[in-house]
């Protein structure tokens, strides 16, 4: 079946260690992004690429770092430099390209918590 | 100023009632809009796009865009239990998507 598989569901971190997010899509959509929610709170943009070896930071990259070396996939790495990373973390995809509203569609999320 | 702004809610509508959802954005050169539902604890799920000034309809919801107030709503006709969730308002700037912090509704059964 076509989507967007987000590994783990859920993941503690002790306090200053890393831990990568994974985020892989077989719709092949060309743009993939990266969310971050806390509880209440609305979607959080962090990174987010377009194509293939190539992204822009969102609203709130300080501490966190992606990479796209496949059309695929576009794993995140939460840094020990992320002061508050306990949040829910969602990755999502979408078309790209003139004519089409190009809707994001979302994987199911990566809970991370801080211990 | 937020560039996209909900109503925090929470927004309660008796059930069969229509609710009426809005946001506001502050970009003029935004392309696409987007409305997503999220229940608790699960990740969005795209309801409703609309790009053109207008409405746009889909069975019990109609997406309203008007560009030159930046204001888009989402109207939900024949309210149901099941449509009690956060809305989340979206807003595509040059492939950027920006979220609003999301409308709570609550149906009243």
């Amino acid at each position: 079946d076509g989507g967007i598989t987000q590994s783990p569901k859920y993941l503690f971190r002790k306090e200053g260690q890393n831990v990568t997010l994974s985020c892989e899509q077989n719709l092949n959509h060309d743009a993939m992004y990266w969310y971050r929610q806390d509880p209440g709170q609305g979607l959080r943009l962090i990174y987010y690429s377009q194509i293939v070896n190539d992204f822009q930071k969102g609203d709130i990259a300080e501490g966190y770092s992606v990479s796209r070396e496949k059309k695929e996939s576009f794993p995140l790495t939460v840094t020990s430099a992320q002061k508050n990373p306990t949040a829910f973390y969602l990755c999502a995809s979408r078309t790209t390209g003139q004519g089409w509203a190009g809707e994001l569609f979302f994987g199911e999320g990566s809970r991370l918590t801080v211990l | 100023q937020k560039e996209v702004e909900q109503n925090s809610g929470p927004l309660s509508v008796p059930e069969g009632a229509i609710a009426s959802l809005n946001c506001t954005y502050s970009d003029r050169v935004s392309q696409s809009f987007f409305w997503y539902r999220q229940y608790s604890g699960k990740s969005p799920e795209l309801i409703m796009s609309i790009y053109s000034n207008g409405d746009k309809e889909d069975g019990r919801f109609t997406a309203q865009l008007n560009k030159a107030s930046q204001y888009v709503s989402l109207l939900i006709r024949d309210s149901q239990p099941s449509d009690s969730a956060t809305y989340l308002c979206a807003v595509n700037r040059d492939d950027k998507i920006i979220f609003g912090k999301g409308t709570r509704l609550h149906i009243l059964p």
